[in-house]
């Protein structure tokens, strides 16, 4: 198994709601990692785990919660969000000094 | 360059030409660089990658050339195809877990 899988593929999502989004990798990539991408824009750094340890968080509202249960999973959750925050989120993994792998992403939208 | 707005820099091309997409880079510690392309509504795929002991790396029709005295990267795609079509991202690594991407360009390969 050489991807990494998102899910859901779409959310749309109220103001007060609670969601999670999910990401799975089977490739044994120690690190793994949250974008949010903006349409025109390159993806931007919001987390970083590393070993299941949260090594990186590029200064994201508190609103945006991650978690990393196993090797192979990580989530984000997602509480209290703004329409600002409508966007592509993007997962990403990585073996040591090599490429990151991106997953397809989630398309959120907060109405 | 950067990006305006929401205008990406955009290359048009015909079928079968070359393409060369430029990237400027900003750290001249970096020692790892990639180019990925992002067709729309898909995560990032990975192109090519070069590390910085190296000035040219060469795959199935990209060749990715790194100029270290300038800070440059380019992507090279031979006879470009309607599948190429998609936006380019150059990133740089300043350590083993962030990337750093460039603004982005879009290239278009018309008949």
């Amino acid at each position: 198994d050489t991807e990494v899988t998102q899910t859901p593929k779409h959310l749309v999502m109220g103001m007060t709601n609670k969601k999670s989004l999910k990401c799975e990798q089977h490739m044994g990539h120690r690190a793994m990692y949250w974008y949010k991408q903006k349409a025109k824009k390159p993806p931007e750094l919001m987390f970083v785990y590393s070993y299941e340890k949260l090594s990186i968080n590029e200064s994201v509202p508190s609103r945006f919660s991650p978690e990393c249960p196993n090797s192979s999973l990580l989530n984000l959750h997602l509480h209290a969000l703004q329409p600002e925050d409508s966007a592509l989120y993007l997962c990403a993994s990585r073996a040591a000094y090599n490429e990151q792998f991106f997953g397809p992403g989630t398309r959120l939208t907060v109405l | 360059g950067e990006s305006v707005g929401l205008h990406l820099p955009t290359l048009s091309v015909q079928e079968g030409d070359n393409s060369i997409i430029n990237c400027a880079y900003s750290n001249s510690a970096s020692d790892y660089f990639i180019w990925y392309k992002q067709e729309s509504g898909k995560g990032p795929q990975f192109i090519i990658d070069i590390r910085s002991n190296m000035d040219k790396r060469q795959g199935q029709r990209v060749t990715v050339l790194l100029n270290k005295t300038v800070k440059h990267l380019s992507l090279q795609i031979a006879a470009t195809q309607p599948g190429d079509s998609a936006v380019y991202f150059c990133a740089e690594n300043k350590n083993t877990d962030k990337l750093i991407f460039g603004t982005g360009t879009r290239l278009q390969v018309f008949p």
